[in-house]
């Protein structure tokens, strides 16, 4: 109930291609959906966020879909670069509640140029 | 600047021994967290503080203990019971309560190995 869980545990991608990562979750309670960056040696940094009243958001070449109904979002990343490779963490969290984030195993994105 | 500052970024710990990780934050946020991060694992909850003087344990306190004693200050322990200490160990925090989406924000962590 309480997990998150994400797909592909890595991915590799030509420089300006798309990368796409999936996650699912089981908990209706979760209300806030947002995706970490995570750099070698740094700690996580929130790329993007989404709440289920929307299916898509946008944040330049960011994009998070989000369907409700299958209890699934996922984040594509458009005109992937290089420096975009990183591992992506997905998140779940009920707002209100402990506040706890439930996180994804995460996705090791290499991109090649 | 504000943000999250964790010491030391390496840290070594003999057998038997305990040994503390440092995590001060100046964003006058409410919450506190500590995360472990092994390879292939994400990020799993050790304990969580919303307030001065009171904490809960996450998925995973065996072995660590925590302390709450000043708002922007949650240090952590990692005790002689935690048989593989070796991880990456995270810090976060957060605003609580205003009903709108707050994220975490995280330190750069602190990598602990056995000698």
């Amino acid at each position: 109930q309480q997990q998150v869980k994400q797909s592909p545990q890595s991915l590799i991608v030509q420089k300006g291609g798309i990368s796409i990562i999936n996650c699912a979750y089981e908990n209706t309670a979760f209300d806030y959906f947002p995706w970490y960056q995570q750099f070698p040696g740094k700690g996580p940094a929130l790329l993007i966020a989404i709440r289920p009243d929307v299916s898509e958001k946008k944040e330049g070449r960011f994009t998070i879909s989000f369907n409700k109904s299958a209890k699934q979002f996922s984040l594509h990343i458009m005109d992937s670069q290089p420096g975009d490779s990183a591992t992506y963490f997905c998140a779940a969290l009920t707002q209100g509640g402990s506040e706890k984030l439930v996180f994804g195993k995460g996705t090791k994105l290499t991109v090649n140029p | 600047d504000g943000g999250i500052t964790q010491s030391p970024k390496y840290l070594f710990r003999k057998e038997g021994q305990n040994v503390t990780l440092s995590c001060e934050q100046n964003l006058n946020h409410d919450a506190m967290y500590w995360y472990r991060q092994d390879p292939g694992q994400g990020l799993r909850l050790i304990y969580y503080s919303q307030i001065v003087n009171d904490f809960q344990k996450g998925d995973i306190a065996e072995g660590y203990s925590v302390s709450r004693e000043k708002k922007e200050s949650f240090p952590l322990t990692v005790t002689s019971a935690q048989k593989n200490p070796t991880a990456f160990y995270l810090c976060a925090s957060s605003i609580l309560g205003q009903g709108s989406n707050q994220p975490q924000h995280f330190g750069d962590g602190t990598r602990l190995s056995i000698l």
